[in-house]
């Protein structure tokens, strides 16, 4: 079956800390792979994304590779800001399925000044 | 509209008592889903409409779920006879484009508490 495995939280980082998110899955087809970060109060964005293997996915200074061979899609960033403050959700699209997507449970990273 | 919008965005109901929770997707957006998102979990899928057809029910917990999109743009999420482990947000999406490609667009979501 199709699922995704987060790390757990939460994360607590000072301001320009280094950032890693471990996300790794498990599909019946040929995934697409997605991170939605969810701010207080507010619904899920969508952060970024990679369609195959080895693709980079980036935006606003984050960035998540697509590893087929270690079914891993870890999110990072190089210095980490207080606004960053949110949960993180690892998600993938099964390309068999376009309807459904499945989640992570999330990791909420919290960012110290 | 700009973004996806639920309503209500809170709700307690008493314990049997029957809810409907409203989303209004981005205009022009075929596809609509539901999702239901428990305390400290990741959105677990309920059902996905394209226009007013609903493709998929699979992930509707029980029958007291029900789900409607009668003209193809406001969808309403129902659950009769609330029970506690309805307690959770409820999130609506839309999407345009091929889902495995583009993802969703989320609404803030519908907090329903079951007291």
């Amino acid at each position: 079956g199709n699922s995704v495995t987060q790390m757990e939280g939460p994360v607590t980082l000072s301001e320009e800390a280094f950032l890693t998110i471990n996300c790794t899955y498990t599909a019946t087809g040929y995934p697409s792979l997605f991170w939605y970060v969810q701010y207080p109060g507010e619904g899920l964005q969508l952060l970024l994304k990679a369609t195959k293997a080895d693709d980079k996915g980036s935006n606003k200074g984050f960035e998540a590779t697509y590893r087929k061979e270690t079914t891993s899609f870890h999110l990072e960033k190089g210095s980490v800001q207080v606004s960053d403050s949110a949960v993180y959700f690892c998600a993938l699209s099964d390309r068999n399925n376009f309807n459904k997507f499945y989640f992570g449970s999330g990791t909420k990273l919290n960012v110290k000044p | 509209g700009a973004g996806v919008s639920q309503s209500p965005r809170y709700k307690v109901a008493k314990r049997g008592q029957d809810v409907a929770l409203r989303c209004d997707p981005i205009s022009g957006h075929v596809s609509l889903f539901w999702y239901q998102q428990a305390l400290g979990q990741g959105p677990e899928f309920l059902t996905y409409f394209q226009n007013e057809a609903q493709l998929d029910k699979s992930g509707l917990p029980s029958d007291r779920f029900f789900a409607e999109r009668p003209e193809g743009s406001v969808s309403t999420l129902k659950i009769q006879r609330t029970q506690q482990e309805d307690s959770a947000v409820y999130l609506c999406a839309s999407s345009s484009k091929d889902r495995a490609l583009y993802g969703y667009t989320f609404g803030s979501g519908t907090r329903l508490t079951v007291v």
